[in-house]
């Protein structure tokens, strides 16, 4: 059973406008997630986190909300850029993240058109 | 250059083939881990080490074997490559230190893309 879940695998948005980009998780027990951004035939790359502690982290365009009372967050970038354009995994960690598990979405590729 | 590498990029092979596929880094993170990721699924983690001594299963590791040769290398083995192991496959490394004793943020290598025929 899948403990984080990105139900849309694709979202198009126009230059300039908000994209929201959306994850849901199953497990309680998880207290950290991150959003990673993968290029084609790139590796991952860290794009924000946020702590169970928080309900918002903001880092330029990128902003990362979390309702945990639903088990769902959300990574908002405004504004959109082509340069968006990726595939966006949603991830999660627990026992304090010491265990090293990241657990992974399927993703959700984003097409910012110009 | 890349602070982690990972050979080779591409590999076609046959079913019932060892093969071995390597990841280096230059970032002295102790901690390293392999994951594989299949088309329309999300990354699934085969195994970590956190230190050239300690190696861990992860979610998925039948049919894999690593090995930690030194902080700077770890490698992934498929003892004999069946054709359900046809995937994406990277490395990743994470430095606890870095962040309050959490490993979460992981710096991924570019990734071995593997056939198995």
């Amino acid at each position: 059973d899948q403990q984080v879940k990105q139900n849309s695998p694709s979202l198009s948005v126009q230059e300039g406008r908000i994209s929201i980009l959306n994850c849901d998780y199953t497990n309680s027990m998880f207290d950290y997630f991150l959003w990673y951004k993968k290029y084609p035939a790139e590796g991952p790359t860290f794009l924000i986190s946020i702590s169970s502690i928080k309900d918002k982290n903001e880092d330029g365009r990128f902003t990362v909300f979390l309702n945990k009372s639903a088990k769902h967050l959300s990574l908002h970038i405004v504004p959109s850029q082509p340069g968006d354009s990726a595939v966006y995994f949603c991830a999660a960690s627990a026992l304090g993240g010491s265990q090293g598990n990241l657990i992974f979405g399927k993703g959700t590729k984003l097409s910012v058109k110009p | 250059d890349a602070d982690v590498t990972q050979t080779p990029r591409n590999r076609i092979t046959k079913t019932g083939k060892r093969i071995m596929l390597e990841c280096s880094q230059t970032k002295g993170h102790d901690r390293m881990y392999w994951y594989r990721q299949d088309p329309g699924l999300g990354l699934r983690l085969i195994y970590y080490s956190f230190d050239v001594k300690d190696i861990n299963k992860g979610e998925i590791s039948d049919g894999y074997s690593v090995s930690r040769q030194a902080q700077a290398k770890f490698s992934l083995s498929l003892e004999s490559a069946i054709p359900n192991q046809t995937a994406l496959y990277f490395c990743a490394t994470s430095d606890p230190r870095l962040a309050g004793g959490r490993t979460d943020t992981q710096y991924f290598g570019p990734g071995t893309r593997l056939t198995v025929l």
